[in-house]
């Protein structure tokens, strides 16, 4: 099956600064890789995702690049603020099977 | 709430008690999920369903089991096999080859 890794676990970053959070995969045959955010307490919610037929995408200060010769993907926040500190997760899967595969989380703190 | 509503909010279990967690979509999805999510470790699969009537076990079946009987409908039941319940809950629905969308989670606690 397909195993998902994901780092730092925790990342602390300043105010304004990016943040990138790498994933690597194990199964040449994933195609679908969905980035979720969960604040405290709260349901994952999906923040950005990317197809193996793309390289990178973004939508405003985020973005997600894929490498899949290397198999592994990455999320770029840029000008962080206060309320994108959260937990991260990254995922695989094979569209077809539709079952996902989620990376361990990595904590982000943006100190003001 | 999303379209995908999880109760209880909280829920807590005696020893020896089988519990029952629900998960309900309005938003016409075949496949539905359900994740239990221990502090440091992700989200682990349980069992999940692409279709009503069936479903497959995931990488942590066991001392669970489900139900399919409706499309909208997938209950979780924490029987009284599972020796560390203690979790946060997360149902989830998809349609192929989309992310999921969650919900609000149920956290059980043994007392």
């Amino acid at each position: 099956g397909e195993n998902v890794e994901q780092h730092p676990s925790t990342l602390s970053v300043q105010e304004g600064d990016s943040a990138v959070i790498k994933c690597t995969y194990s199964d040449s045959a994933s195609n679908y890789f969905p980035w979720y955010k969960q604040e405290l307490g709260k349901r994952p919610q999906l923040i950005i995702d990317i197809r193996s037929n793309v390289g990178e995408k973004k939508d405003q200060r985020i973005a997600v690049t894929l490498n899949k010769t290397a198999k592994h993907f990455s999320l770029h926040i840029t000008e962080t603020q206060p309320e994108d500190s959260a937990v991260y997760f990254c995922a695989a899967s094979r569209d077809n099977f539709n079952k996902f595969y989620f990376g361990s989380g990595t904590k982000l703190n943006v100190k003001p | 709430d999303g379209g995908i509503t999880q109760s209880p909010k909280y829920l807590f279990r005696k020893e020896g008690q089988n519990v029952t967690l629900s998960c309900e979509q309005n938003l016409n999805h075949d496949a539905m999920y359900w994740y239990r999510q221990d502090p440091g470790q992700g989200l682990r699969l349980i069992y999940y369903s692409q279709i009503v009537n069936d479903f497959q076990k995931g990488d942590i079946a066991e001392g669970y089991s489900v139900s399919r009987e409706k499309k909208e409908s997938f209950p979780l039941t924490v029987t009284s096999a599972q020796k560390n319940p203690t979790a946060f809950y997360l149902c989830a629905s998809s349609i192929q080859g989309w992310g999921y969308t969650f919900g609000s989670g149920t956290r059980l606690t043994v007392v």
